[in-house]
């Protein structure tokens, strides 16, 4: 099975700052690497798909880059609305697999 | 407009048996593959398991292989998840999801439903 480690868990950001959340999966998965968000209670919702594409309708302050083991979600110009969790996870192979989370606060 | 509702969550026992439903409205139904997602209480998303769109190829979690059986009804438009000898560690939300693209499994989840609780409990 394919494992997949995010970092950090946890990160608190100020409005207006740039975050960057890191996955790193066991075996290289080519680009086969998505973003989830997730706000508490509800469910979540796909951000970036094929490692750096960005699905319909998601601000242009997400950014998704990388390939093969090592991947990043970067949010430019940190907004009140982007708090929740995010999950990276990889549709390279079967089980599919998800990265452990990163929770972001907003300061 | 995609819409995803899932049902059939609820209180059961070890070793017990539940079924989920997701009715499927907004789309063509039978050209996607479809999956069950699930995320335990205060912990992160784990995948359950995928159906395809026309064949109907079905693919498992090692945690609920030989327990667990999805299926599908494309004439209701309806995703089903059949939980046979549950056990505690299945207490979560299950969601169910819809592919990003027609055609054989992508494994993106594009859409999702707003969950349906099950908990597993003497």
């Amino acid at each position: 099975d394919i494992q997949m480690t995010q970092s950090p868990s946890f990160l608190s950001a100020s409005v207006g700052d740039r975050v960057t959340i890191t996955c790193r999966a066991s075996q290289s998965i080519s680009s086969d690497l998505n973003w989830y968000q997730q706000k508490p209670g509800k469910a979540p919702d796909l951000l970036i798909y094929a490692a750096s594409s960005l699905q319909s309708g998601v601000p242009s302050r997400f950014r998704g880059s990388g390939a093969g083991t090592d991947f990043t979600l970067s949010i430019s110009n940190l907004q009140p609305e982007d708090f929740g969790s995010y999950y990276c996870q990889q549709s390279y192979s079967v089980p599919l697999t998800f990265g452990g989370g990163t929770k972001v606060d907003i300061k | 407009e995609v819409q995803l509702l899932e049902s059939g969550g609820g209180s059961g026992q070890p070793g017990g048996s539940l079924r989920l439903s997701c009715a499927a409205s907004g789309f063509s139904f039978s050209s996607y593959a479809m999956s069950w997602v699930r995320q335990a209480p205060g912990k992160g998303l784990e995948w359950v398991s995928t159906i395809t769109g026309s064949l109907g190829t079905t693919y498992y979690a090692d945690s609920v292989k030989g327990r667990f059986t999805i299926s599908r009804d494309n004439a209701k438009n309806t995703l089903y998840l059949q939980m046979n000898s549950l056990r505690g560690e299945d207490t979560a939300v299950y969601y169910c999801a819809k592919d990003q693209w027609t055609g054989a499994s992508n494994f993106n989840f594009a859409s999702w439903g707003q969950g349906t609780l099950v908990a597993v409990s003497s």
